[in-house]
């Protein structure tokens, strides 16, 4: 079955550098991968998606590329700040409906002053 | 708009007894579904909805009971609460057809069983 796999489950970088998180899936390509952003204690927010046929999507300081030869996603955070702390998950959509979303497990990025 | 609302946000019980998690959302949205969220599990899907008077199964749907008899509310049932089932429960909610399907998600019910 299909797996959407986050393998750093937590990273620290310094304030200021750009903090790159990888999602991996097995199997086929899904058309969608979305990406979230969860504070403790709070339920997940919608950031990004990025389909199958788009290379890359920037919002912000936030940029999501999707690599089908590689089959992985990569999220990126440029100049981050203490405040982009959080846990970060990535999720897989197999088609176009509203088919349930699979998520990862996440990575919880720290960022140091 | 609230959003997606979630009740009790915490809650004990014995093994045994039985309860209901509330979920509500006034976005009109189509679609919703409850997760747990264990650590190192991340959020596994229980059950889902595409509109009122239709659910099906996710991942793990053992123990737990659902219905959707209106658009806004989607109730996640426990039956027989087991210790296993100890775990903070999402709520969301997508707008059917959206091309972002977006999930608007609830703050959570964490939720202990003794």
């Amino acid at each position: 079955s299909q797996k959407i796999e986050q393998n750093s489950e937590a990273l620290n970088i310094q304030e200021g550098k750009t903090a790159t998180l990888t999602c991996n899936y097995t199997n086929y390509s899904p058309a969608y991968l979305q990406w979230y952003r969860q504070d403790p204690g709070r339920g997940p927010v919608f950031l990004l998606l990025i389909r199958e046929n788009e290379k890359e999507k920037r919002k912000e300081r936030l940029k999501v590329t999707f690599d089908t030869t590689l089959k992985q996603s990569l999220f990126h955070i440029t100049a981050s700040q203490p405040a982009d702390s959080a846990t970060y998950l990535c999720a897989h959509q197999p088609d176009s409906g509203n088919t349930p979303l699979v998520f990862g497990k996440g990575t919880r990025l720290s960022v140091i002053a | 708009n609230a959003g997606v609302t979630q009740t009790p946000k915490f809650q004990v019980l014995k093994t045994g007894q039985s309860m209901t998690l509330q979920c509500a959302q006034d976005m009109n949205h189509e679609y919703m579904s409850w997760y747990r969220q264990d650590p190192g599990m991340g959020l596994r899907l229980i059950h889902y909805s595409v509109g009122a008077g239709i659910t099906d199964q996710g991942e793990v749907p053992n123990g737990y009971n659902v219905s959707r008899s209106t658009t806004e509310d989607f109730p996640l049932r426990l039956l027989s609460a087991a210790p296993s089932q100890t775990s903070v429960y999402f709520c969301a909610s997508s707008p059917w057809g959206s091309p972002n399907n977006e999930q608007f998600f609830g703050p959570g019910t964490r939720l202990t069983v003794l």
